[in-house]
């Protein structure tokens, strides 16, 4: 298995500009969670998924903020538009019934 | 709520000595408890977790956690510090095993002394 895999690695852009981090579980996961991680705040539940659907979003920080989950196989986080402070490196992860999850390697969005 | 303590940012330790990175959880039902490594640039690997089965935990790469409710404490310990053990550790609570999400400390960052 490839693991939970995160899209793209690192992305830099401007202020005002609209981003969207994806993530693809791993197979047969039913929870999908999606954190940032910042030297402020650490780690941060934004939102989490079970069976594609949105179970708690109060982690989501502003309505800037938006993530779906279509399928099974596939999430995405956007940001729009995006603001310096956003800067910070966001993690995926799925589990299967909750337990034992697995994190994607993070994506390093910075926003200048 | 649930909230987790960790004291020390940073831990600095010899070759070969003891590791005790520190980890204190609040909750108001009896939680689940995790630790988390993340090495440079990488994602949360799990190295250990308590699920009331049994108050000492072990894991992988020689760590292991106890569980103590009195103290509301769940340490990592490994006996003998490698090289390869530097890295950022997390302690994690969760009431529901995780299903709805975890909240971790802040991560202390071990360091090993040749």
């Amino acid at each position: 298995d490839a693991g939970v895999i995160q899209s793209p690695r690192h992305e830099v852009t401007e202020m005002g500009q609209e981003v969207t981090l994806r993530c693809k579980p791993i197979s047969g996961h039913d929870y999908l969670f999606w954190y940032r991680q910042t030297m402020m705040r650490g780690l941060e539940l934004l939102i989490y998924f079970n069976n594609n659907v949105p179970i708690d979003d109060s982690g989501m920080p502003e309505d800037r903020f938006s993530a779906k989950m279509p399928n099974a196989s596939f999430s995405t986080l956007k940001i729009q538009p995006s603001e310096p402070r956003d800067s910070a490196v966001y993690f995926c992860a799925s589990s299967l019934g909750g337990r034992g999850y697995t994190f994607g390697s993070g994506t390093r969005l910075t926003v200048v | 709520a649930q909230s987790v303590t960790q004291l020390g940012s940073h831990v600095s330790v010899s070759e070969g000595a003891l590791v005790l990175l520190r980890c204190n959880y609040s909750s108001s039902v009896p939680p689940y408890l995790f630790w988390y490594v993340q090495y440079p640039n990488q994602g949360l690997q799990l190295l250990l977790k308590y699920t009331s089965a049994a108050t000492l935990v072990k894991g992988i790469n020689g760590f292991e956690a106890e569980f103590k409710k009195s103290e509301t404490s769940f340490h990592l310990t490994k006996p003998s510090a490698h090289m390869s053990d530097a890295a950022e550790y997390f302690c994690a609570v969760s009431d529901r095993g995780g299903a709805d999400g975890l909240t971790f400390g802040k991560g202390t960052h071990l360091i090993i002394q040749p």
